[in-house]
């Protein structure tokens, strides 16, 4: 099994839907957890933390449910700059220790 | 948030040669991770580079093929020893970030092996 699993997509939606991406991790110790977001030919970069109170950042929204060890992203009223590669992100200790990153879900908004 | 900067931004190498990969960020940074993302995979930890000690591998990454310096808490390289077309792969550094648990990504470094 892997140890950040994530639907690879490509997700295809108009703009202004409402999308969400899913996430499950294997690992129940994980500590932290987080999406990253890559452009094409880009290095990732981080878009937020989740939590297992949730976390809104504007129209993202990102949630952990620890029990079923799965975590989520929603984006609201999508924008074509949302077109991109969304990482799920899991550090599985706690401090300065290395990421394990899922392969990633390709979103892409449609004009 | 740190600055980060790698060299070559891209390259494209003949099989059995060596490339060596520099990164420099712009703050002192206890440890240094360099990854691999192959294309359309995910990013995958190579090693950590700590400064004054050898670096730890991941299994499956030997030093002799990836061999990595670390002379200061500022800058660290990697080289890809022995190329073969499988390395090639954008090659990333990172470094922690002021979030608790975060990283901060170097822009890569795209490799082609031929």
């Amino acid at each position: 099994r892997k140890e950040v699993e994530q639907d690879p997509g490509p997700f295809n939606v108009p703009e202004g839907a409402t999308v969400a991406f899913n996430c499950t991790y294997s690992n129940s110790a994980s500590q932290s957890f987080f999406w990253y977001r890559q452009d094409c030919r880009k290095e990732p970069k981080l878009l937020m933390s989740v939590y297992s109170s949730g976390n809104e950042d504007g129209r993202f929204t990102a949630q952990l449910n620890r029990a079923s060890q799965y975590i989520s992203l929603l984006i609201r009223d999508s924008k074509l700059s949302d077109s991109a590669t969304y990482l799920c992100v899991v550090n599985p200790n706690s401090g300065n220790t290395p990421l394990v990153f899922g392969k990633g879900t390709r979103l892409s908004v449609i004009a | 948030s740190a600055v980060i900067s790698q060299k070559p931004s891209r390259d494209i190498c003949q099989r059995g040669t060596s490339l060596t990969i520099q990164c420099q960020v712009d703050s002192q940074v206890t440890m240094m991770f360099w990854y691999r993302q192959q294309p359309g995979q995910s990013l995958t930890l190579i090693a950590t580079a700590n400064q004054g000690s050898e670096a730890t591998y991941e299994s499956g990454f030997v030093i002799d093929k990836f061999p990595i310096s670390r002379p200061n808490l500022t800058f660290s390289t990697l080289t890809v020893s022995n190329m073969s077309p499988e390395d090639s792969s954008i090659y990333l550094c990172s470094v922690p970030g002021p979030i608790t648990d975060t990283q901060y990504f170097g822009p890569g470094t795209r490799l082609t092996v031929l």
